[in-house]
């Protein structure tokens, strides 16, 4: 079946401008996570939805950094004022439950320069 | 600060050999241990998850838990140069809301034909 999606694949900003990264599920999974990954460092948690609501956010850097997921399905991570210290790989993981493993999309490359 | 330790490598060995994988963690209630292997320029993808002290094996991979020690680590039996690659431990932390992944900084294998 389909993996999780995510796009656009690669982003390129400049300081100061709004993004919006999308992720797109695999399908039935209620469990999604945001990470980031900087080089040569593991991924580092975002936020975690289970459904619609933003059940643990207490990854997010700061208040530029905001997630949604309206209908328990797409999320979209949106950042404002980007700096040139958000520049990473962002990656979403979908679980089909709490401890269940995660399975990451292929990630949004994010340039801000 | 929960902590994952792996050594960053770089790890080389020849193609038919046994390569093996260490990590320690530091958070004792840790229950869910996960191995991701990650090509450069793309995302993690899971090869290995393991919950019980022991071994799991799956085709030319072995996972080792030993939660006294607070230490996993992954074979690879029979080495391919495919398996040329970066290996990230991830492990669980059940006390945050989101059960989210706290992942080392990866060991860097190369498998030289």
């Amino acid at each position: 079946g389909a993996g999780v999606s995510q796009t656009p694949s690669n982003k390129v900003t400049e300081k100061g401008k709004y993004v919006e990264l999308r992720c797109d599920p695999i399908s039935g999974h209620t469990a999604l996570y945001w990470y980031r990954q900087s080089l040569g460092q593991g991924p580092e948690f975002l936020i975690y939805f289970q459904g619609t609501g933003a059940a643990d956010d207490s990854g997010l850097p700061n208040d530029r950094f905001f997630a949604v997921r309206p209908e328990g399905s797409v999320s979209t991570l949106k950042i404002q004022r980007t700096e040139r210290g958000d520049s990473a790989v962002y990656l979403c993981a979908s679980s089909p439950g709490y401890y269940n493993e995660q399975f990451f999309g292929p990630g949004t490359r994010l340039t801000v320069l | 600060q929960k902590e994952v330790e792996q050594n960053s490598g770089p790890l080389s060995v020849p193609e038919g050999a046994i390569a093996s994988l260490n990590c320690t963690y530091s958070d004792r209630v840790s229950q869910s241990f996960f191995w991701y292997r990650q090509y450069s320029g793309k995302s993690p993808e899971l090869i290995m998850s393991i919950y019980s002290n022991g071994d799991k094996e799956d085709g030319r991979f072995t996972a080792q838990l030993n939660k006294a020690s607070q230490y996993v680590s992954l074979l690879i039996r029979d080495s391919q140069p495919s398996d040329s690659a970066t290996y990230l431990c991830a492990v669980n932390s059940p006390e945050q809301v989101a059960n989210n992944l706290f992942f080392g900084t990866g060991t860097r294998l190369t498998v030289i034909p």
